[in-house]
């Protein structure tokens, strides 16, 4: 069975510094997605950035950056320059199915808190 | 990116009533909706898979009659939580997912129900 886990309940960074959220998973399937998304406070799930499994580079987007690292199953978040409005939970998902209709497996979640 | 909404974003109702949420996407077509539940500080639980035109699919452990999904179009998902209880209560929150977002599933701003 498909399996996300963070074992990260709760993580400081301060302001302007770098951080990483960390992510591991577990499929026998060879094709996958991972996904990362932000929930701010105010509870919407804020999609942040995508890793298929057959791409060879590491996904960018703006300061989030994931680490994809497949023989070790991890696909780590990392925030660059991190700022006071990154203060969120934020989650890591798997697609577990085909194509876009494969419902989406969750971590436990990751609460970042920036510290001014 | 995508832009889904829901409504309403929160409400309040007395037990035995039956509550209705709706889920719309905004911009581009939505082949499969989900909806998730979620209580303070846990992961995203999800409830079912919708697909327009046809009966959703049903999570283990999820009583399709009292969480009746309707996916009328494909821009419109409704969440209808028949005789609510106290026990109901809780952060609900759908996803929306086609041919214009890839493999992404974009979440709306989520619904807190408080049956009292």
């Amino acid at each position: 069975a498909q399996k996300i886990t963070q074992t990260q309940p709760g993580m400081f960074v301060q302001e302007k510094e770098a951080v990483t959220l960390d992510c591991t998973y577990d499929t026998s399937d060879p094709s996958y997605g991972l996904f990362w998304y932000k929930q701010p406070s105010s509870g919407e799930m804020i999609f942040l950035i995508y890793q298929g499994s057959y791409d060879q580079q590491n996904a960018t987007e703006g300061r989030y950056s994931l680490n994809f690292q497949k023989a070790r199953k991890s696909a780590n978040l990392v925030i660059s320059a991190s700022q006071l409005g990154d203060s969120a939970m934020y989650f890591c998902a798997m697609r577990d199915g085909p194509g876009n209709t494969g419902k989406l497996i969750f971590g436990q979640g990751t609460t970042l808190q920036v510290k001014p | 990116g995508a832009v889904v909404s829901q409504h309403p974003s929160w409400v309040i109702c007395k037990s035995g009533t039956s509550v209705k949420i709706e889920c719309r996407s905004l911009d581009f077509q939505a082949t499969t909706m989900f909806w998730y539940r979620q209580f303070p500080k846990q992961s995203l639980m999800l409830m079912a898979t919708s697909n327009e035109g046809s009966k959703a699919t049903y999570e283990q452990g999820v009583e399709k009659d009292k969480f009746l999904i309707n996916h009328a179009s494909l821009t419109l998902s409704t969440l209808t939580v028949t005789s609510a209880h106290p026990e109901d209560s809780s952060f609900y929150i759908c996803s929306a997912v086609g041919l214009a977002t890839a493999d992404t599933q974009y979440f709306g701003p989520g619904t807190r129900l408080t049956v009292l």
